[in-house]
This record gives C-alpha cells, structure tokens and sequence, in this order.
C-alpha cells in the first residue's frame, strides 16, 4: 500500500513569508504527527492529529500550526517565516490503535532566505 | 521528561563486522521503542519495533533488545555491509502521542 506521501520536498522561501505544507498518511491511519529535524536540535515534535483534534503540541511558538481534515490528510503552516526555521519537516503517520509503531514520509526540505 | 540517549554518536567500521549501538532512556514507562534508519537528507525508515512487554525483536541480521526496567535497548546489526552506512535513531513511545528521540548515531562502513 502506499506510503506516507509529504509535499512538496523542496522549498525555498523568503524571510517573512509565510508556508503550508501537505501530509498524506497511510490509508486508514488516523494519527498523523510533525516533526522537525535540525542538525542542531534534532528531531523535535510539533503536534500530534488524530480525527481531526490535535491531542499535542511541542514546545514551537504560534506561528507554528496545523490541521487535519476528514480524510485525515495534514497540513502544517509557518507564518512570518524566520532562517532558524529552515529545516527538515517530517510527517509520521499511525493507526493510533493498540501497541503502534509510526511511519514517516520523506520529508519537505525547507530553506529560508 | 524523557530524555533518550545514544552511544556512539558516530561509529566506523570495516565491511563484515558485527554493529552494537545502544539507546538509552530515562522514563521507564513506556509503550514500546522503535529503531529508525535515516540516509542523508532523507525521511526515516522503521528497522524493529519492540513493545513493552517485549525482550527482543528480529529482522534478518537485525536484532533489537529492550530491557525496560534499566532504560535500555541495544540494536545489533550482524555483518555489517557498506549499505548498512547511515544514521540510526531510536526513538520511545509514550502516553502523550508523541515520539521522543535519540541523537542517533552514525554508522559508516568501510569496503
């Protein structure tokens, strides 16, 4: 069965501006979890959706956001876009039933300038 | 707070070798603990996933340990092959629907 599917993979965007990003999970799954990968901090969560309602939230000022639709697809928004938010954004999804693993997407590479 | 650990940060090793990386975590309560590889630039793939109430698990050369009560989990990777070159991370599940990962440590494997 398909993957987890993020788009887009690469993006370039200005100090400033502002960007959305796309996660489709595993068909079936419900949970679908952002994470942000740095070479200095690591991965760090952002939040965790499971039908719709976001049941977490890691410690990212409020420009950082989300949302999960009805099909649970998500998406994940940064408003006034900083250089420290240049990143590798990562999108996990599960089945969020029972002892669960997770499976992630290929990320979305996004530099700011 | 759970705070993972991994040791080594970075590892090199000649082709054929047997791999031994550890993870280490500080919250005993957990729901289970998986092994990620991830290749440059690249998403993360699942290698094992352990539950709770597990001692070990097995994937072809790859075995994962779990002793819970002491916070640990070793990942053994037997003979080991240039493609086995990458970064492994693991990572615990908890009940706040999140992962909590390691550093990750890097694996280089020389022909």
């Amino acid at each position: 069965k398909a993957g987890v599917t993020q788009t887009p993979r690469y993006l370039i965007k200005t100090r400033g501006q502002q960007v959305t990003l796309s996660c489709s999970p595993i068909s079936g799954h419900r949970s679908v979890s952002w994470y942000q990968q740095t070479p200095g901090q690591g991965l760090q969560f952002l939040f965790e959706y499971f039908s719709e309602t976001q049941r977490n939230k890691g410690n990212f000022p409020g420009r950082f956001s989300g949302r999960q639709f009805s099909n649970s697809r998500s998406e994940m928004n940064v408003s006034t876009l900083e250089l420290g938010d240049s990143a590798l954004y990562l999108c996990a999804s599960s089945a969020a039933v029972g002892n669960y693993g997770y499976t992630f997407g290929s990320g979305t590479r996004l530099t700011v300038v | 707070k759970q705070e993972v650990t991994q040791i080594p940060a970075a590892l090199s090793v000649p082709e054929g070798e047997n791999l031994v990386l550890n993870c280490s975590f500080t919250d005993s309560a957990i729901y289970n603990l998986q092994w990620f590889r991830q290749d440059p630039g690249k998403g993360l793939t699942s290698l094992l996933l352990i539950q709770s109430s597990q001692r070990e698990q097995t994937s072809g050369r790859l075995n994962a340990s779990l002793d819970k009560s002491s916070g640990r989990s070793t990942l053994y990777i037997a003979a080991s092959q240039p493609g086995d070159s990458a970064t492994y991370l693991c990572a615990t599940r908890s009940n706040d629907y999140k992962l909590s990962f390691g550093a990750g440590t890097t694996v280089t494997v020389r022909a």
